[in-house]
């Protein structure tokens, strides 16, 4: 299983972030997995964005709710996630990872990360 | 959400020291914690998921322990490739959270 983030490294203030994760080894409809968007912003440590899990059925943390969105497109097996609104402290490494609960419940299979400068 | 506090934030520790890291939870998570240990520039790692059971491949002198809201990471015999920072992370809930991470230095 290989993930594979793809995306603008810098954003300006204001605007949209889009980022993808391209899937190979899986398909993005198997069972028993999600796929979920974690950042890492510097002086913070590692912050859960969200997930989706099938086509329309998404979950995000409270807050970033307002402004994500984060979809599934199993044609080109991978899934995206947008953020509007971006500011300074958006700035950070964004990971998309398999959320897996066939054996457990835990991220098994991460993507190298996408460093995104939130700057002007 | 629900939070997930782990101490201390950082240590240094000389080769072959047994090191532990303390992550509690806000509520009951059972034994849904897991650990993963990042390195700079590279994506994090599992080592240890359900608390306890040792991801496959992770060296023995890993463990893990703890239910409800108190969790440790030990490391028996610190070694140099073990110099990481390291998280918790609770699946009880949908929404995941992750604790604050424990940067492990060698004294």
């Amino acid at each position: 299983v290989q993930l594979e983030e793809s995306g603008p490294g810098l954003v300006r203030p204001s605007e949209t972030m889009s980022v993808t994760c391209s899937v190979s080894g899986v398909s993005v409809t198997s069972g028993g997995f999600s796929w979920a968007w974690i950042r890492h912003v510097p002086g913070k440590g590692l912050e859960w964005i969200g997930k989706v899990y099938k086509v329309g059925v998404s979950y995000t943390t409270q807050s970033l709710m307002s402004r994500t969105t984060i979809s599934l497109d199993p044609v080109r097996n991978r899934f995206s996630l947008e953020i509007k609104s971006m500011t300074a402290a958006d700035t950070g490494v964004y990971y998309c990872a398999r959320d897996t609960a066939v054996a457990g419940d835990y991220f098994d299979a991460w993507g190298r990360g996408i460093l995104v400068t939130v700057s002007s | 959400d629900i939070e997930m506090t782990q101490s201390p934030s950082s240590l240094s520790a000389s080769l072959g020291d047994r090191v532990t890291i303390i992550c509690v939870s806000s509520e009951n998570v059972e034994d849904k914690v897991n650990w993963y240990q990042q390195k700079p520039g590279k994506a994090p790692e599992l080592l240890i998921y359900g608390a306890s059971t040792l991801h496959s491949g992770v060296p023995s002198r890993f463990s893990g322990s703890g239910f409800g809201t108190d969790f440790t990471l030990s490391i028996r015999g610190l070694a140099r490739d073990d110099v990481a920072t390291y998280f918790c992370q609770q699946s009880y809930s949908t929404f995941r959270t992750f604790g604050q991470g424990t940067r492990v230095e060698l004294k």
